[in-house]
């Protein structure tokens, strides 16, 4: 079974434009969660998505949003980039919404000229 | 507020035995993961303790002490491969938001 994909791995980007990324959680699996990794925050929730609906949000502005499809594969959109927005996104898939047992794919490293 | 506090670091050699902790200070939750990260890796799961006690899984096992607000994951036989960061994480109830923790890199030496 493969695993969760995301699109791109890599992207740069200059202060103010927007970025989307893509993820494609296990086959099966209905719920993707967003996290945010850096260095000096660790791993930071942004939002859970589970049957095109999101569950969860974490304590990010509003220039961070995201979607869920009816196939459960998602995109998180950030509008107006700011430098400290440049970050490892996660994407995780879990069977049902709540799972403590997480899939994560291989992360989109976001850079913010 | 919910926060997991780790150690930043923790070195050892091949062979020996080390112990990752985390405390935390939530008001509940469902139970204590954790993951394994490799340096340019995504995380992988490694165990979930939903009761207090010890879990085992191979070489690694996980504690957790609700009444001590404390869990760890020990790892035993270590191996170079073992070299990685690795984080507590809960799910907390009414939000259902997963919180990681600050995160352990482990650096195992010959």
């Amino acid at each position: 079974k493969a695993g969760v994909t995301q699109t791109p791995r890599y992207l740069i980007k200059t202060r103010g434009q927007q970025v989307t990324l893509s993820c494609s959680p296990i086959s099966g699996h209905r719920s993707v969660s967003w996290y945010q990794q850096t260095p000096g925050q660790g791993l930071q929730f942004l939002f859970e998505y589970f049957s095109e609906t999101q569950r969860n949000k974490g304590n990010f502005p509003g220039r961070f949003s995201g979607r869920q499809f009816s196939n459960s594969r998602s995109e998180m959109n950030v509008s107006t980039l700011e430098l400290g927005d440049s970050a490892l996104y996660l994407c995780a898939s879990s069977l049902a919404g709540g799972g403590n047992e997480q899939f994560f794919g291989p992360g989109t490293r976001l850079t913010v000229l | 507020g919910q926060s997991l506090e780790q150690p930043s670091e923790v070195t050892a050699v091949e062979g020996a035995i080390v112990q990752i902790n985390c405390t935390y200070q939530t008001s509940g939750f469902y139970g204590l993961s954790w993951y394994q990260q490799h340096d340019g890796g995504a995380p992988t799961f490694l165990s979930y303790n939903a009761l207090d006690g010890l879990e085992e899984t191979g070489r690694f096992s996980s504690f957790l002490s609700r009444s001590d607000s404390y869990g760890y994951l020990l790892l035993q036989e270590l191996q170079m491969k073992d070299s990685a960061s690795y984080f507590c994480a809960v799910r907390v109830p009414n939000t259902d938001k997963l919180i990681f923790g600050t995160g352990t890199r482990l650096q195992v030496f010959p």
